[in-house]
Order: C-alpha cells, then structure tokens, then sequence
C-alpha cells in the first residue's frame, strides 16, 4: 500500500522567511495530494491541493509543486506570519483512500 | 466544503466499556472514512464505511473493536469496543466530496477519547 514520508519533522523560520515542507510517496497510482494545516485542538484543514495532471499550483502565499517521476511533492509557504504557525501534513491518494505523513510542525516567531 | 459534525465531541470512558461516535454530514456522499490521531501523532486511517456493506478496515484494525454502519448516505457510527488506555486518541470522520471538480475531503471537528 501507500507510504508518505514527511521532512522535517519540525521547521522554526522568522516571520517573513520561507517555509518549504517535503513528502514523497510509494505508490506510482496515487494522483491526488492534499495539504492539511492543523492547529492546536483543532481540525485539519485542507489548505490546498493539487493532483497529477498539474506540476505546480499557488494560492496566494502558499504553492505547492509536484514532480510524478520522483515521486515527490512539497508545499511553499511565502512570507511567513506568526498565524501560519501549526502543524502540517501532506497526504497521498490513489483511487480511494488518504494516506498522511507524519506532519511537520512549523513555528514562525515574530 | 462539507458541513460535517461528530458527537460527543468528547468523553471519558473507562476501561471494558464501548463508545459509539456519530458523523453527520450536510449532504450525501459516497465516501467516508474513519480516522484515529493519537497524541501528538499524525491520522491513521482505520476504515472506509461503505453504504449498503460491510466497512473496508486498514491493516492492524479489525470490526469486532472497531465496527462501523453506515445506514445512510449523510450518516455513520464508530464504536470503539472494549475500551483500554491504549484507546485514548482523538477520532476523526471525514468524507470526500466531489463537487464541481474532481473532490476534495473534509474533516469532522473529531471524538476525544480519554480512557481511564
């Protein structure tokens, strides 16, 4: 089956500085990669996604780009502010189910 | 997105006894998906509740701890069956949506367990 893996485990950038979250994955099937941003006691939020067909895709301050061949996918985050500081997970999905990785905690100081 | 709620939103159990969690959804979709978040941890997926048969379990969970109906397309439960410390995790519904593009899946607010 899927297997995600998540790099790094935990990120701390200066507000306004870049964040950039790695994943890759196993299963050359899987066309479908969300992101997800959780905050503390909350629910994951999907935040953006972008799926096989598509190598790059942005939303304002956040990007994420997808290379098949490799089997990797990473989100950009741009100028960072101290609101972006959560958890985040990317996920992996072929036909029917969401495999996460192992999340990424990002800390954005002031 | 999808308006998905879950009840209880938490409770404490002690060890021996089940706790069933309800996952309500706004509108029908044909995918939904049970999920556990240990502490500090990411999801691990735990089954697919099929409408109409039984649930899809994940490697390492099996229906008599966790089964799972799905009676309806907008509705689901979990039980989590006798219950031990082990248990104590946050429990997530989720469904995938497909509206006018190719989908997307959404999380319920989720179940904290806490088992004593």
């Amino acid at each position: 089956g899927e297997n995600v893996e998540q790099h790094p485990s935990t990120l701390s950038v200066q507000e306004g500085d870049s964040a950039v979250i790695k994943c890759t994955y196993s299963d050359s099937a899987s066309n479908y990669f969300p992101w997800y941003k959780q905050e503390l006691g909350k629910r994951p939020q999907l935040i953006i996604d972008i799926r096989s067909n598509v190598g790059e895709k942005k939303d304002q301050r956040i990007a994420v780009t997808l290379n098949k061949t490799a089997k990797h996918f990473s989100l950009h985050i741009t100028e960072t502010q101290p609101e972006d500081s959560a958890v985040y997970f990317c996920a992996a999905s072929g036909t029917d189910k969401l495999i996460f990785g192992t999340g990424t905690r990002l800390q954005v100081f002031p | 997105s999808a308006v998905i709620s879950q009840k209880p939103s938490r409770d404490i159990c002690q060890r021996g006894t089940s706790l069933t969690i309800q996952c309500q959804v706004d509108s029908q979709v044909t995918m939904m998906f049970w999920y556990r978040q240990q502490p500090g941890q990411s999801l691990t997926l735990i089954a697919t509740a099929n409408q109409g048969s039984e649930a899809t379990y994940e490697s390492g969970f099996v229906i008599d701890k966790f089964p799972i109906s799905r009676p309806n397309l907008t509705f689901s439960t979990l039980t989590v069956s006798n219950l031990s410390p082990e248990d104590s995790s946050i429990y997530l519904c989720s469904v995938f949506r497909t509206g006018t593009g190719d989908g997307e899946q959404y999380f319920g607010p989720g179940t904290r367990l806490t088992v004593t």
